[in-house]
C-alpha cells in the first residue's frame, strides 16, 4: 500500500492564485519530500522536510509537516503557468529500510 | 549537465520480446533506483542499488532483472515482455543509501509499450 497520498487528484487556479496540496501518510516518518514532474519529463526534488520541523520555505514554496495529523501540505504562492505539473510527496517505506515511498500525485493546471 | 540518461526514450515490443533499458549518471552517485509509473498509481520501485556491486528487490520486482554494470550505469531488463509491463520507466540516483534525507534526481524515462 502507498504511505503517503495527494490531495486533491487535480486542481485548476488562475495564474496568480495560491495552490494548495496536501498529502497524508501512513506511518512515523524521518522527513517527506515533494517533488515535481512536468508533462513528459522526470520527477524533480522541490523541497525536503525533517520529522522535527514543522514549517520550511523555498522561494515561493513553502511546506508544513504536521507529524501528530501524519501530513503535510505544499504551498506555491503567486502561482504562474509554468507551475503547471504533477506534484508528489515522497516518504520512507514504513519498514525503515529507506526507500522513498511516492503518492500518486496531484495534477495542477495554472490557467493564464 | 546531463544528469541521469535514460535510453530509450520510447519503445514498442511485442508480448514474449525481451529487451534492456539503460540508464547512466554522471553526478558520482552511489545509488540508483528504478520505478515504473503506471496511471493513477504513482511510482513504484521495481529495483535499486545500493552501491557499486548490489543489487536489490523494491516493490514490483517480477519479471525484470537488473544490472550495475559500474558506478555510473544500471540497466533494467525485461526477458520476456508482458502487456501488463506497459509503463513508463524512470531510473533515478541518490548520492548514497541508508540517509532518506538524500533526494533522488530523475532521467526522463522510457515509455514502453508492449502488445
Amino acid at each position: 500500500s502507498q504511505q503517503g497520498e495527494e490531495d486533491p487528484q487535480a486542481l485548476s487556479i488562475q495564474e496568480g492564485e495560491n495552490a494548495t496540496m496536501n498529502c497524508s501518510y501512513k506511518t512515523s516518518i524521518n522527513n517527506l519530500q515533494w517533488y515535481r514532474q512536468n508533462s513528459g519529463r522526470g520527477l524533480v526534488h522541490l523541497i525536503l522536510i525533517r520529522s522535527n520541523e514543522r514549517e520550511k520555505h523555498s522561494g515561493r514554496l513553502r511546506v508544513t509537516l504536521d507529524t501528530s495529523k501524519k501530513s503535510s501540505s505544499l504551498l506555491i504562492t503567486a502561482s504562474r503557468a509554468a507551475d503547471t505539473a504533477s506534484y508528489f510527496c515522497a516518504t520512507d517505506a514504513e519498514d525503515s529500510s529507506y526507500k522513498l515511498i511516492f503518492g500518486s500525485g496531484t495534477r495542477l493546471l495554472v490557467r493564464p | 549537465n546531463a544528469g541521469v540518461t535514460q535510453t530509450p526514450k520510447f519503445q514498442v515490443l511485442k508480448t514474449g520480446q525481451s529487451m534492456t533499458l539503460q540508464c547512466a549518471q554522471d553526478m558520482n552517485h552511489n545509488s540508483m533506483y528504478w520505478y515504473r509509473q503506471d496511471p493513477g498509481m504513482g511510482l513504484r520501485l521495481i529495483y535499486y542499488s545500493a552501491s557499486e556491486g548490489t543489487t536489490d528487490k523494491g516493490e514490483v520486482p517480477n519479471g525484470y532483472n537488473v544490472s550495475r554494470l559500474n558506478k555510473r550505469e544500471f540497466s533494467l531488463r525485461l526477458e520476456s515482455a508482458a502487456p501488463s509491463q506497459t509503463s513508463v520507466y524512470f531510473c533515478a540516483s541518490s548520492e548514497t543509501f541508508g540517509d532518506s534525507n538524500q533526494p533522488q534526481h530523475f532521467g526522463d524515462g522510457t515509455r514502453l509499450s508492449i502488445l
